[in-house]
């Protein structure tokens, strides 16, 4: 059992927009910064927001998230069937003093 | 850019030995080097991180199994999980948390598959 909890899938039509909801406590997303990452198989994973909201260089604007209390929400606008992979979301915990993350969202652009 | 290396095949009870290679950046810099790994058909599971010190942080899921070590000289960190079960079976990631601000991976390695069979 992962200690974020997302939805294990996600899909939406090319074009559309589609969010991706991470669930945790006050120990980890409650308290400090989430990250998200995008996964497709075989390939490094990627960070693709750092700070709860920010993007790193090369990140499209297309994505983009938030955070409120112990949840935080990953949104990706204009979907490309290329945005097909996992996305996780990570936080640190300060109460087990281990980074933890979201059992992954596959995302389906239908 | 991170590379991991290892055995793709470890024996039950035995000692799973990864590596992993930095390239782009000095290992010595005031960063945490880490180690991820997904069991399949599972999330991502942080096993634990190094600093070039040598100071560690551990999953204590794993308690005493674990230990990582710097090799500043080969600018590479590597993991040693001893006493493996099929439940170690994994991909297993490095990554980096870049020094400064808040906690996150990056980069990441593409990941090094571990089977435990006999």
């Amino acid at each position: 059992q992962s200690v974020l909890t997302q939805p294990p899938s996600v899909s939406a039509a090319p074009g559309q927009r589609v969010t991706i909801s991470c669930s945790g406590s006050g120990s980890n997303i409650g308290s400090t910064y989430v990250s998200w990452y995008q996964h497709f198989p075989g390939a490094a994973p990627k960070l693709l927001i750092y700070d709860n909201n920010k993007r790193p260089s090369g990140i499209p604007d297309r994505f983009s998230a938030s955070k409120s209390g112990p949840s935080a929400t990953l949104g990706i606008t204009g979907l490309q069937t290329g945005d097909e992979a996992h996305y996780y979301c990570g936080a640190w915990d300060n109460s087990l003093n281990i980074g933890v993350f979201g059992g992954g969202t596959k995302l389906t652009v239908l | 850019q991170l590379q991991e290396s290892g055995p793709g095949l470890v024996r039950p009870s035995g000692t799973l030995s990864l590596t992993c290679a930095v390239s782009g950046d000095s290992i010595n810099n005031n960063e945490w080097w880490t180690w991820v790994r997904q069991a399949p058909g599972k999330g991502l599971e942080w096993l634990g991180e190094i600093f070039p010190s040598g100071n560690t942080n551990y999953n204590p899921s794993l308690k005493s199994r674990i230990t990582m070590s710097v090799d500043k000289s080969k600018n590479q960190f590597s993991l040693t999980l001893t006493s493996v079960t099929a439940a170690d079976t994994a991909l297993y990631h490095c990554g980096r948390v870049p020094a400064g601000g808040s906690w996150r991976l990056d980069p990441w390695g593409q990941g090094t598959l571990v089977t435990v069979s006999s």
